[in-house]
């Protein structure tokens, strides 16, 4: 079950706030925005989530639109190192978590 | 604190043999859960367990078979190995069920 939709890559210069965007026009009500990402071929790493109102952590900052059907992660200044797959996911139970293909985020000297 | 440990991180398996995946983890979750990852794609939920002596299917559960004996260790199985099962097997727990903790992964070749 595609739920997300998400630019397959993205290039950001390192330094530079990188954006990504993330459609989910069929979320429920009850449906939270998870963000992930997968650094290389190592295990997923949890960023942050939210339901409806703009979240903020060390890592990241999520911004989810009013109607909820889209939102963006931000990483406000890009290094090498967050070079990864970053995977949008919506869901309500621990067992609905459908990874999808991501987005490839290539930060650049 | 070690997190998520799984073992072993390599295996080459020959068609119709059979293995175990260990999966062990030290922060007290409830819940445990086993994915796939082929080439290219994201990952896909195998089995999953709410707790100790508790098991259920998730997207693809054919061809494997799972035990949650003790809280912290969830085993994954491969009776009959086959090509298909080919992939890099990840390991996850999680306190409530949202935020999953993953393990550095297990690499799975079958001939």
């Amino acid at each position: 079950d595609a739920k997300t939709t998400q630019p397959p890559s993205m290039d950001c210069a390192e330094g530079r706030a990188a954006n990504l965007p993330c459609n989910h026009s069929t979320i429920s009500g009850n449906e939270y925005v998870y963000w992930y990402r997968q650094i290389h071929s190592q295990g997923p790493q949890y960023i942050i989530h939210g339901l409806k109102n703009n979240e903020t952590n060390e890592m990241a900052s999520l911004i989810i639109t009013e109607d909820r059907k889209s939102s963006t992660l931000i990483l406000p200044h890009a290094t090498l190192r967050d070079t990864a797959v970053y995977y949008c996911i919506v869901a309500n139970n621990f067992n609905k978590f459908y990874f999808g293909s991501g987005t490839k985020l290539n930060v650049k000297p | 604190n070690a997190g998520v440990t799984q073992t072993p991180k390599f295996r080459v398996l020959k068609t119709g043999q059979s293995m175990t995946l260990l999966c062990a983890q030290d922060m007290n979750h409830e819940y445990m859960y086993w994915y796939r990852q082929d080439p290219g794609m994201g990952l896909r939920l195998i089995h999953y367990s709410v707790g100790e002596g508790t098991t259920a299917k998730g997207e693809v559960p054919d061809g494997y078979n799972v035990s949650r004996l003790k809280k912290q260790n969830f085993l994954l199985g491969l009776e009959s190995a086959a090509p298909s099962q080919t992939s890099v097997y990840f390991c996850a727990s999680s306190f409530g069920g949202n935020i999953q903790y993953f393990g550095a992964g297990t690499r799975l070749s079958v001939l």
